[in-house]
């Protein structure tokens, strides 16, 4: 199974400030037939399902805001959040979908300071 | 409205079953894979199982191979997760979630959960 790890476990900044969280992958997600990394982000507030953010590393999903921004290739990725507001708080986790069993990392609160 | 709505979770002892079902609405379901994820009480999400389009192909995480069992009539815009021989580290909220288009593996629309509770 693909271990993906998280980093860091929690952050707390403050309003406007710029939130950057790491992945990981115990392996490579990049497909080379297509060139696509296989690597998800998803935000979870208290009480509610996920919510997909980022896919193919860097696609946004529709409706998301432009100030969550995914990158990275092959087993490092960073998701990055430019001028945090209020309602970011949440935990987000990374997700591969490279293979079978699609695993999570361990999640990242953030939180306002 | 496009939605997925879980129903059927509940407290059941060790060693019971349950059947989790899930309505589709708004989309037609039998052109995406589906999967089942879940999330114990204060922790991490975990993938369960997937279905694809026509039924025929399932995948399972280890940890419930040969207990749990994926199913869906597209006819009825439905899916289902069989859990028998439950233990009490099947506990959490159990959420259907949609595959991405044309893709499997990530999750763009994800239901509100249904919390099955594993315990004498």
């Amino acid at each position: 199974d693909i271990v993906m790890t998280q980093s860091p476990d929690s952050l707390a900044l403050s309003l406007g400030e710029r939130a950057t969280i790491n992945c990981k992958s115990s392996q490579s997600v990049l497909y080379s037939s297509n060139n696509k990394n296989y690597l998800a982000w998803y935000q979870q507030k208290p009480g509610q399902p996920p919510k997909l953010l980022i896919y193919w590393a860097s696609t946004r999903e529709s409706g998301v805001p432009d100030r969550f921004s995914g990158s990275g290739s092959a087993t490092d990725f960073t998701l990055t959040i430019s001028g945090l507001q209020a309602e970011d708080v949440a935990v987000y986790y990374c997700q591969q979908s490279y293979t079978s069993p699609f695993t999570f990392g361990p999640g990242t609160t953030v939180d306002i300071k | 409205e496009v939605q997925l709505v879980e129903s059927g979770g509940g407290l059941v002892q060790p060693g019971g079953s349950l059947r989790l079902s899930c309505a589709a609405s708004g989309f037609t379901s039998n052109t995406y894979w589906m999967s089942w994820v879940r999330q114990a009480p204060g922790k991490g999400l975990e993938w369960v199982a997937n279905i694809n389009q026509d039924g025929n192909e399932k995948s399972y995480v280890d940890s419930v191979k040969g207990r749990f069992t994926i199913s869906r009539d597209s006819a009825k815009n439905l899916m289902y997760l069989q859990m028998n021989s439950l233990r009490d580290d099947d506990t959490a909220v159990y959420y259907c979630a949609r595959d991405g288009p044309g893709t499997r593996g990530y999750f763009d629309l994800w239901g509100r959960g249904t919390l099955v509770i594993v315990s004498s």
